[in-house]
């Protein structure tokens, strides 16, 4: 069965350092997002992709945060200066359509640990 | 944004138990989605539904789009159901807003 893949599944990296975090959504899927859950909360979306451009992002999505389709298969996450409180568990998803009724699947997670 | 309200927060039950997760959400949907957190931390969908009732073996899932409502029952849970519930709406056509999610224990 098709999944979602990230990697890595573990980074760890000190404060100010760049980050990128890598996902390879299902291949005939063409909308993907990024979601994270800092330890002991909720989900939270941070943005969602089509096109090759961001169709929407939250308020947590800022300067700091850039996503990438560099290739047909590859999604990318970067964080350009790490703070302590981007430590968190970061998921892809990617869903075939848009739309509410869309399910979306999601990988396995990297958890980002910031020191 | 769509709020979403889960209940309970925590459940602890014996192997064998009927099991009732409740979600509410503020804004009118068209669909909701139930998702599973496992203890390692992935997320797997469970269920997507607009409308009535869905079910995919011991999972029952309903909804009530007039009352802004959803459930979810696990019939004779088993320790392996262990994990955290989370009911998630959207609010955009492109997001999920998700819940906080109801930690789930069954034990032996």
């Amino acid at each position: 069965e098709p999944e979602v893949t990230q990697t890595p599944s573990h980074q760890v990296t000190q404060m100010g350092q760049e980050v990128i975090l890598r996902c390879v959504p299902i291949s005939n899927h063409l909308y993907f997002y990024w979601y994270r859950q800092i330890l002991g909360q909720k989900v939270e979306f941070l943005v969602s992709f089509y096109n090759n451009e961001i169709s929407e992002k939250s308020e947590i999505f800022d300067d700091q945060f850039s996503v990438e389709r560099p290739d047909g298969s590859n999604f990318t996450l970067k964080i350009r200066s790490t703070k302590l409180e981007d430590s968190a568990m970061y998921f892809c998803a990617s869903s075939e359509a848009w739309g509410e009724g869309d399910e979306q699947f999601f990988g396995p997670g990297t958890r980002l640990t910031v020191l | 944004k769509n709020e979403v309200e889960q209940s309970p927060q925590n459940l602890t039950a014996q192997e064998g138990e009927f099991i009732t997760i409740n979600c509410s959400y503020s804004v009118g949907i068209s669909a909701l989605h139930w998702l599973q957190q496992h203890p390692g931390g992935g997320i797997v969908s469970l269920f997507m539904l607009s409308s009535g009732k869905k079910k995919h073996g011991r999972l029952i899932a309903t909804i009530n789009i007039q009352e802004k409502h959803s459930s979810l029952h696990i019939t004779a849970s088993h320790p392996r159901d262990s994990a955290v519930y989370i009911c998630a709406v959207p609010h955009s056509g492109y997001a999920l807003n998700f819940g906080k999610g109801t930690s789930l224990l069954v034990t032996p």
